[in-house]
């Protein structure tokens, strides 16, 4: 069965700190697909990346960061120079190809940035 | 932009009605949607699978009767929460696959319901 960790249930930085928001993962597939999202107080769900399990390249765009290890089955993802904007619910997902790519998420991570 | 719309984007209801929530997909063809329901300051949980053409298949612990499920066509798919009661209350997501067997799925906007 899969299984996605999210151990920080909220989190809350001052504007221009650089945060991380942690994601472990349980999967027995050997193909499976990593997801962030963001929810905003309008709750719509915004997809940030997906990353599949045999790419282990870190992926950077803008102020967000993503780090995959597979070794410590983990997607960690950080955002540098946090601003007010950054407020939002962030969801870590794990999708299966034994799953039918149903996604299983975390229970997410409240991010608050205050000015 | 957005591929997956809902409609309503929220809706308030006296207990004991039933409200029906309508999601599409804009400009692709799904075989298949998924209904999710999230509580405040929960995770998303799915529901149900919506299969076109054939009946949804009901995650464990959900009511068929409860929540009746229609994928009429390849773009529409709707959740009807039927006899809605306050526990009902809840922020209701679809999504899709733009194709099948992809491994990305769109969401809709969601849907807040509130039955007083």
């Amino acid at each position: 069965a899969q299984k996605v960790t999210q151990a920080q249930t909220e989190i809350s930085v001052v504007e221009k700190e650089d945060v991380t928001l942690d994601c472990v993962y349980e999967t027995r597939d050997t193909t499976y697909y990593l997801f962030w999202y963001k929810q905003p107080p309008s709750g719509e769900l915004v997809f940030l990346i997906r990353r599949n399990s045999f790419d282990e390249q870190n992926e950077i765009s803008g102020r967000y960061s993503w780090n995959f290890q597979k070794s410590t089955s983990s997607f960690n993802f950080t955002i540098t120079a946090s601003q007010v904007v950054d407020s939002a619910v962030y969801f870590c997902a794990l999708s299966e190809v034994g799953g039918s790519y149903i996604p299983t998420f975390g229970r997410g991570t409240s991010l608050i940035v205050h000015p | 932009g957005a591929v997956v719309s809902q409609h309503p984007s929220r809706v308030i209801c006296k207990s004991g009605t039933s409200v029906k929530i309508e999601c599409r997909s804009l400009d692709f063809q799904a075989t298949t949607m998924f209904w999710y329901r999230q509580f405040p300051k929960q995770s998303l949980m799915l529901m149900a699978t919506s299969n076109e053409g054939s009946k949804a298949t009901y995650e464990q612990g959900v009511e068929k009767d409860k929540f009746l499920i229609n994928h009429a066509s390849l773009t529409l798919s709707t959740l009807t929460v039927t006899s809605a009661h306050p526990e009902d209350s809840s922020f209701y997501i679809c999504s899709a696959n733009r194709r099948q067997g992809s491994e990305t799925q769109y969401f809709g906007p969601g849907t807040r319901l509130l039955v007083l």
